[in-house]
């Protein structure tokens, strides 16, 4: 097992793009969330599932942003109409059911709107 | 969750003991104490959780006050690697939301 992976690990984009990033967590957890960084804040939660069930979306995630995790695996974020207020650091996570050893993070996907 | 108040920045010297402390008054009795940690460039990671008991595992040991309004990460021998923002947060049991705050950068001098 390799961890939580996510791709791109950095994204530069024109603002008005769309952008997509992917998530592969560890293959046994059943849930997975986004978080979003921006340069010298602590993580902000995004959104959670449990499997390919969305329980939970931050009132930070407008409606330019949509996640999905159609077979419980892998999961994508996509943004679309990217703005430069969008540069930030996604981070994603999975965990089991209970949270004994905590969540892995990825790496993230840097992303830079210009 | 409870609210957690940590130093912005502490610093020590390679082989010392570092204590990190955080304040986290309005713990409920069910939340859990847990501890990450973030090296730049990298996603945080987990290092500890702990409920009334002190803890310990191979990167650190968490003491919890008696009335569980304070707790101090100790990492006993601070390395280079070390070198991070860390982040304590109150979880409760039933809960699977990480709310980080600002956290404290330490800074293991050579």
């Amino acid at each position: 097992d390799t961890g939580v992976s996510q791709n791109p690990r950095h994204k530069i984009t024109k603002r008005g793009q769309n952008v997509t990033f992917r998530c592969d967590p560890i293959s046994e957890h059943n849930r997975l969330y986004w978080y979003r960084q921006t340069l010298g804040q602590g993580p902000e939660f995004l959104t959670y599932f449990q499997n390919e069930a969305q329980l939970e979306k931050s009132r930070l995630l407008s409606d330019r942003f949509s996640a999905e995790r159609p077979k419980g695996s892998f999961s994508t974020l996509e943004i679309q109409r990217t703005e430069q207020g969008d540069s930030a650091m996604y981070l994603c996570a999975s965990s089991g059911l209970e949270l004994n050893y905590g969540y892995t993070f990825g790496s993230g996907t840097r992303l830079t709107v210009v | 969750d409870a609210k957690t108040t940590q130093p912005p920045s502490m610093d020590c010297a390679e082989g010392r003991a570092a204590n990190l402390p955080c304040n986290h008054s309005t713990i409920s009795g069910n939340e859990y104490v847990y501890w990450y940690r973030q090296i730049h460039s990298q996603g945080p990671q987990y290092i500890i959780h702990g409920l009334k008991n002190n803890e310990t595992n191979e990167m650190a040991s968490l003491i919890i006050t008696e009335d569980r309004k304070s707790s101090t990460l100790i990492l006993p021998h601070a390395t280079l690697r070390d070198t991070a923002v860390y982040y304590c947060m109150g979880v409760a049991d039933s809960s699977y939301k990480l709310i980080f705050g600002s956290g404290t950068r330490l800074l293991v001098r050579p």
